[in-house]
């Protein structure tokens, strides 16, 4: 069934550092990727996201690639700040269907 | 302000006495849906609807209801709670399919214990 497998499950970092999460997704008809940030005790929250017919996005220090044919898609954080840390999680979806989510990476970043 | 309304935000409760989790959207969403979130399992989800009076089971449905009656609305119902439904609950809506789909927007979020 579908699918989408979100690695590495944690992720620490030094503050300044890059942080990268990768997902790959099982259903070739996906063409929607959003990423989330979930808080402790919040509510996911929308970050950034990317549709089929684009293979890169940026948005200040966050930014996502989309490889279809490889069915991967990554996010990037450049000079993270202990803000950053957060749960993220990955999904995917396709059009008439459900966002599938990734297990989420636990990201850490010390000052 | 375009938002997805849970209540409560806490909740204590016991073992088999039914409760209700409210979940209203102001977006003219069609697709609502409900997700458990336990520690180490990500989100998962419990049921979901694609309009009005349409409902179908997610990946873990045993022990929960719902009802889509209206469209912004989209209670959770548990019939005789245990506590193993003790867990963080969301409530998601977004457009469905037949438009440029997007992500979900989630409340706030509910917590349940069940003792």
């Amino acid at each position: 069934g579908e699918n989408v497998e979100q690695h590495p499950s944690t992720l620490s970092v030094q503050e300044g550092d890059s942080a990268v999460i990768k997902c790959t997704y099982s259903d070739s008809a996906s063409n929607y990727f959003p990423w989330y940030k979930q808080e402790l005790g919040k509510r996911p929250q929308l970050i950034i996201d990317i549709r089929s017919n684009v293979g890169e996005k940026k948005d200040q220090r966050i930014a996502v690639t989309l490889n279809k044919t490889a069915k991967h898609f990554s996010l990037h954080i450049t000079e993270t700040q202990p803000e950053d840390s957060a749960v993220y999680f990955c999904a995917a979806r396709k059009q008439g269907g459900k966002l599938i989510f990734g297990q989420g990476t636990e990201l850490s970043v010390k000052p | 302000e375009a938002q997805v309304t849970q209540n409560p935000r806490y909740l204590i409760t016991v073992t088999g006495k039914k409760l209700t989790v409210t979940c209203s959207q102001n977006m003219n969403h069609e697709y609502m849906s409900w997700y458990r979130q336990d520690p180490g399992l990500g989100l998962r989800q419990i049921y979901y609807s694609m309009n009005v009076e349409v409902t179908d089971k997610g990946d873990v449905p045993e022990g929960y209801k719902v009802s889509r009656k209206e469209k912004r609305n989209f209670p959770l119902i548990l019939e005789s709670p245990s506590p193993n439904q003790t867990s963080l609950y969301f409530c998601a809506s977004s457009l469905a399919s037949g438009r440029q789909i997007g992500g979900y927007t989630f409340g706030s979020g509910t917590r349940l214990t069940v003792v």
